[in-house]
């Protein structure tokens, strides 16, 4: 079975600049989760998607971020414009159930460099 | 102060080694606790769960006391693939499983 997958793996761009990431969680995972991990942080929560509505979206970090996640498969997470301190790992993971009972599988990451 | 905070290491131990990491957690209400490994650019996955009462899976031991806000990994006779960075997890309410991390403690045990 396929584990969550993150596109793209690496991404450099100029600040003021769109970035796009996307995230396909593990089939039927109606869970999905956006987290970040900026240089020298601990990893922190963006949002919580169950199914295509968002449940948690308190750790957005301002308006420049939108996550959407249509049809309630794949997600996508757009930074615009992007800046210097918006440079860090974008994780996404995915579970089954909403509840703590239920592990979350992660994907790569996508490494972000805006310069 | 952090919700999630651990020994930031590094740990360099020897194979054979015990070693133990501390995490406290600033959320008295929080539900439940987790150790994650991170290996070197890659995606954290589960290392263990934590229970109350401590829980033990092969070689690897997890304590958790709720009065003090404190948990603990314990590592018996390392191994060199244990070299890692351990993540302590915490998820403040059981019906949204929206975690939060420490910065982890990186490991690397030597021959």
């Amino acid at each position: 079975e396929a584990g969550v997958t993150q596109f793209p793996s690496h991404s450099v761009i100029e600040k003021g600049q769109t970035v796009t990431l996307r995230c396909d969680p593990i089939s039927g995972h109606d869970n999905l989760y956006w987290y970040r991990r900026v240089m020298g942080k601990e990893i922190k929560f963006l949002l919580h998607f169950v199914k295509e509505s968002k449940q948690d979206e308190s750790g957005m970090p301002n308006n420049r971020f939108l996550a959407e996640r249509t049809g309630g498969t794949y997600s996508t997470l757009k930074v615009q414009p992007a800046e210097l301190e918006d440079s860090g790992v974008y994780f996404c993971a995915s579970s089954l159930g909403r509840t703590v009972t239920y592990e979350q599988y992660f994907g790569p990451g996508t490494r972000l460099t805006v310069t | 102060r952090k919700e999630v905070e651990q020994d930031p290491g590094p740990f360099n131990v020897p194979e054979g080694a015990t070693v133990a990491f501390n995490c406290t957690y600033s959320n008295s209400a929080s539900q439940s606790f987790f150790w994650y490994r991170q290996d070197c650019r890659k995606e954290p996955k589960l290392l263990m769960s934590v229970y109350s009462s401590g829980n033990e899976d092969g070689r690897f031991t997890a304590q958790l006391n709720r009065a003090s806000q404190y948990i603990s990994l314990l590592i018996r006779d390392s191994k060199l693939s244990d070299s890692a960075t351990y993540l302590c997890v915490v998820n403040p309410s059981y019906n949204n499983n929206d975690m939060r991390f420490g910065a982890g403690t990186r490991l690397t045990v030597k021959p």
